[in-house]
């Protein structure tokens, strides 16, 4: 089955920074990859997804890159600000063979200093 | 207006007894799944049904018994609970299964004492 690893498990940073997140995972049949943000005591949100037919795609301040090849996908929050002080997941699904499974990294919690 | 409602938001029992998560989704999606998330934050799912039928039954339990009486309803009865089952358990949603994007509710924290 599918296993994904996410590093850092923690990640501190000073408001106005860069903070960035990685992922690998196992199954190369994985075409999917969302990315979700769960603040305390609330379930996740989605703040962004890439599809395998993409490398690269933008939302204001946050980019997921993703490089099949290597099997590895990335996360990247510029200008960080106190308000995305969260647990961030990293997730892949196979699509519709898996019937929209999602195995999730072991999560980042990101501390975003003022 | 709340996408995916869980109740109670919060449960705590005692071994050994048998209680019940209820989920609702108002979005029309045809596909919903529970999701464990244990001490340690980890997610793992636990069952998926796509218009009322199981599709995703991982390693759980059969302490474990989710029911779809509607593709808008998906709840989750426990039996005989033990102190491992202590966890926040989401309920979640898509449109259809595969690459679509699950939304998630606000969680059900259960605790066994």
């Amino acid at each position: 089955g599918e296993n994904v690893e996410q590093h850092p498990s923690t990640l501190s940073v000073q408001e106005g920074d860069s903070a960035v997140i990685k992922c690998t995972y196992s199954d190369s049949a994985s075409n999917y990859f969302p990315w979700y943000k769960q603040e305390l005591g609330k379930g996740p949100q989605l703040i962004i997804d890439i599809r395998s037919n993409v490398g690269e795609k933008k939302d204001q301040r946050i980019a997921v890159t993703l490089n099949k090849t290597a099997k590895h996908f990335s996360l990247h929050i510029t200008e960080t600000q106190p308000e995305d002080s969260a647990v961030y997941f990293c997730a892949a699904s196979a699509g519709g063979t898996s019937y929209g499974k999602l195995t999730f990294g072991q999560g980042t919690i990101l501390t975003v200093h003022p | 207006d709340t996408a995916v409602s869980q109740t109670p938001k919060y449960l705590v029992t005692q071994m050994g007894n048998d209680k019940s998560i209820k989920c609702e989704q108002n979005l029309g999606h045809d596909t919903m799944y529970w999701y464990k998330q244990d001490s340690k934050k980890f997610l793992k799912i636990m069952f998926s049904y796509n218009n009322k039928e199981l599709i995703i039954n991982e390693t759980v339990p059969n302490r474990f018994s989710p029911k779809s009486p509607d593709k808008a309803h998906l709840n989750l009865h426990i039996n005989s609970l033990e102190l491992g089952d202590s966890a926040v358990y989401f309920c979640a949603s898509s449109q259809v299964t595969g690459r679509e994007t699950q939304y998630f509710g606000p969680g059900t924290r259960l605790l066994v004492l």
